[in-house]
């Protein structure tokens, strides 16, 4: 069975600092991976997502997650952190056998941007 | 604004009510879900719809819960007897449907929030 460990519970970031969200997959298939993030009172929103091409994934807001089999990693990235990437992250695989496509999600990051 | 609405956002009940929580897709998706989140936790699968044909149900959905999809635009999720461990956020995502993609990118919804007092 498919599945995603999101490492940190919490992390907390400086203004103007990288940010590194960690994230294992557990998969008997080549999987689909995804980040989402999820602002408070609004719905989840897709950050980037890995689908066998390109193993470094660029997406939105300056984040990007690198595909590392060897490690069966999928860590998400950002160079420098804003106030507004303060929100929950997700870390989302679904089976790419499996057609119907539902999600599943990691327990989630929470990441806090300090001045 | 032509993303996935829910209605209501927020619903308060006593334990034993009914509740009906609807969840308009994006135009032309053909996939629907529903999923719930309970505090702390990502959000878990619960049913999907391709169109209006239901193909998958969670073992989380126990018989107190129904979905329905009518002629393949909206989505209600009813609850009957409600309990206090129903209390969370519900939500709805849609997507395509392509079929000649690995995965559909599915775009979530604000969620309706449960109360089970």
């Amino acid at each position: 069975a498919q599945s995603v460990t999101q490492l940190d519970s919490h992390v907390s970031v400086s203004e103007g600092t990288p940010v590194l969200l960690r994230c294992n997959y557990s998969s008997s298939y080549s999987p689909s991976l995804f980040w989402y993030v999820q602002h408070p009172n609004k719905g989840l929103q897709l950050l980037l997502k890995y689908t066998s091409a390109a193993t470094l994934v660029k997406g939105i807001n300056g984040f990007e997650a690198e595909f590392k089999k060897s490690e069966t990693s999928f860590h998400l990235t950002k160079p420098s952190a804003h106030m507004s990437d303060a929100a929950e992250y997700f870390c989302v695989t679904t089976m790419t056998t499996d057609s119907w496509g539902k999600l599943q999600f990691g327990a989630g990051t929470q990441v806090v941007v300090t001045p | 604004d032509t993303g996935v609405s829910q209605d209501p956002r927020h619903k308060i009940t006593k334990r034993g009510q009914n509740v009906t929580f609807r969840c308009d897709p994006i135009s032309e998706h053909n996939r629907l879900y529903w999923y719930r989140q309970t505090l702390g936790q990502g959000p878990e699968f619960l049913t999907y719809f391709q169109n209006e044909a239901q193909l998958e149900k969670s073992r989380l959905l126990s018989d107190r819960f129904s979905a329905e999809r009518p002629k393949g635009s909206f989505s209600t999720l009813e609850i009957q007897r409600t309990e206090q461990g129903d209390s969370a956020m519900y939500l709805c995502a849609s997507s395509l449907g392509r079929w000649q993609l690995l995965t559909d990118t599915q775009y979530f919804g604000p969620g309706t929030r449960l109360t089970v007092l």
